[in-house]
């Protein structure tokens, strides 16, 4: 099962409301990432979490808090967000370092449609 | 630093015809290569990976892709294009990072349209 699920499907959120979005993968994968998408733009890199523990920030923005509770969890949560941050929010897992005969490409979930007004 | 140029922005092919979607990748080291598929709203849909050995791989769907070091290209192939094959199409290289995970940079995306 090559499977990342990630809920809600589509979220509209005010530019005061606190809200979360969750991933989960049951693949064993010791590597999770969000990534943020325009329309017709590849993702960019927003977070990486390598055994839990944050492994890059790429210098997003604090109104944007990552969270790994466990190794199959990762949420993202948002506050205080701008119109500009309206974008498809992708999750990922790949294989990590320690993994016998890894390739570590990336899967991704269908994403999170978030709108904020 | 790692990088992958796509030089197309759309690609247009007849059902049944070839098709080819071009990347060139500039590394240090040795490439690891990936090719992923987009449809509309939906998510990246891994389709196949080089790391090493025969330069000719196979994916997913019936798409392959050759790696040519002199060329420094992995260009995705398909012998005879599907209508369901149209979908934004992006190439990737692979970094690992120190504080574990990989990073995946991305080139901009080719749009394949595959008309009948």
């Amino acid at each position: 099962d090559t499977e990342v699920t990630q809920t809600p499907k589509h979220l509209v959120m005010g530019m005061t409301n606190k809200k979360s979005l969750k991933c989960e993968q049951h693949m064993g994968h010791r590597a999770m990432y969000w990534y943020k998408q325009k329309a017709k733009k590849p993702p960019e890199l927003m977070f990486v979490y390598s055994y839990e523990k944050l492994s890059i920030n790429e210098s997003v923005p604090s109104r944007f808090s990552p969270e790994c509770p466990n190794s199959s969890l990762l949420n993202l949560h948002l506050h205080a967000l701008q119109p500009e941050d309206s974008a498809l929010y992708l999750c990922a897992s790949s294989q990590d370092k320690g993994a016998t005969g890894g390739s570590y490409e990336q899967y991704f979930g269908p994403g999170t449609r978030l709108t904020v007004t | 630093a790692q990088s992958v140029a796509q030089p197309e922005d759309q690609v247009n092919v007849a059902e049944g015809n070839p098709l080819t979607v071009k990347c060139t990748y500039s590394v240090s080291g040795n490439p690891y290569l990936f090719w992923y598929v987009q449809y509309p709203n939906r998510g990246l849909q891994f389709l196949l990976k080089y790391i090493t050995g025969d330069n000719l791989v196979k994916g997913s769907y019936g798409f392959e892709a050759e790696f040519n070091k002199s060329q420094t290209s992995f260009h995705l192939k398909k012998p005879s294009a599907l209508v369901s094959d149209s979908a934004l199409y992006f190439c990737a290289v692979r970094d690992i990072l120190t504080g574990g995970g990989n990073k995946l940079t991305f080139g901009t995306g080719t749009q394949l349209k595959v008309e009948l």
